[in-house]
């Protein structure tokens, strides 16, 4: 079976960092040309998507966000962790994780997903 | 970035009525077009993958179709389950991009 859950502080100050981790579990990461990408969505909105780490660690970033993000993983413990840098209201909204398969380019299991405010 | 324009923002129907969704791409996708539902409070599931393959344990009732900058998700008899909102999401190149988003509604 696989999953995947975010994990994170649920409330951040305005110029913070923004620290979130997806846990997975049933993942191959064999496939160089699979990987876990992070997706957010702020309330009622569409979503968004910001970075994908393949698991050769080749990496992808929205161009808009790029300067603030970073992404990395550790496949030894299942996880793949987002670093989001000087947090504004606007960043506000659900992050998800998503496992991205080979071949067909989508996101096929997605995590449920961590409410993220952005606060004073 | 290539930009997903999706249609209508929201439906109102029945059950058992056909309903049909359309995205258009700024730009030539080929077939790297997905379709996923949501659910409130729910991460998306991914029903269409590469234009019209259905993903695995998805009901028949959903088909996508097209190529190239059109396309369009059709569900062909709705069910109380399948009122939700539904999203496109182009994949031919990076940065990754997403439709607006369809609300399907009971009438």
């Amino acid at each position: 079976q696989i999953t995947l859950k975010e994990s994170g502080p649920t409330l951040v100050k305005p110029t913070e960092t923004l620290t979130l981790t997806c846990t997975f579990s049933g993942l191959s990461t064999s496939d160089s040309a699979a990987g876990v990408g992070w997706i957010r969505q702020p309330p009622g909105q569409a979503l968004e998507w910001l970075a994908l780490i393949y698991w050769d660690d080749d990496k992808r970033y929205s161009p808009s966000l790029e300067s603030r993000l970073t992404i990395t993983k550790d496949t030894s413990e299942n996880q793949v962790v987002l670093t989001m840098r000087d947090m504004d209201p606007v960043d506000t909204a659900t992050y998800y994780c998503a496992h991205r398969r080979t071949g067909l380019r989508d996101f096929d299991y997605w995590g449920q997903g961590t409410l993220v405010t952005v606060s004073s | 970035d290539i930009q997903m324009t999706q249609s209508p923002s929201s439906v109102s129907a029945s059950v058992g009525d056909r309903v049909t969704i359309t995205c258009r791409a700024s730009q030539d996708i080929g077939t790297w077009l997905a379709w996923y539902q949501q659910k409130p409070g729910k991460g998306p599931n991914l029903l269409i993958y590469t234009a019209s393959g259905l993903q695995s344990g998805v009901p028949s009732r959903f088909r996508g179709s097209g190529s190239g900058t059109d396309f369009t998700l059709t569900i062909t008899s709705l069910q109380p389950e399948d009122f939700a909102t539904y999203f496109c999401h182009q994949s031919d190149s990076f940065p990754y991009t997403f439709g607006q988003g369809t609300k399907v509604d009971i009438k």
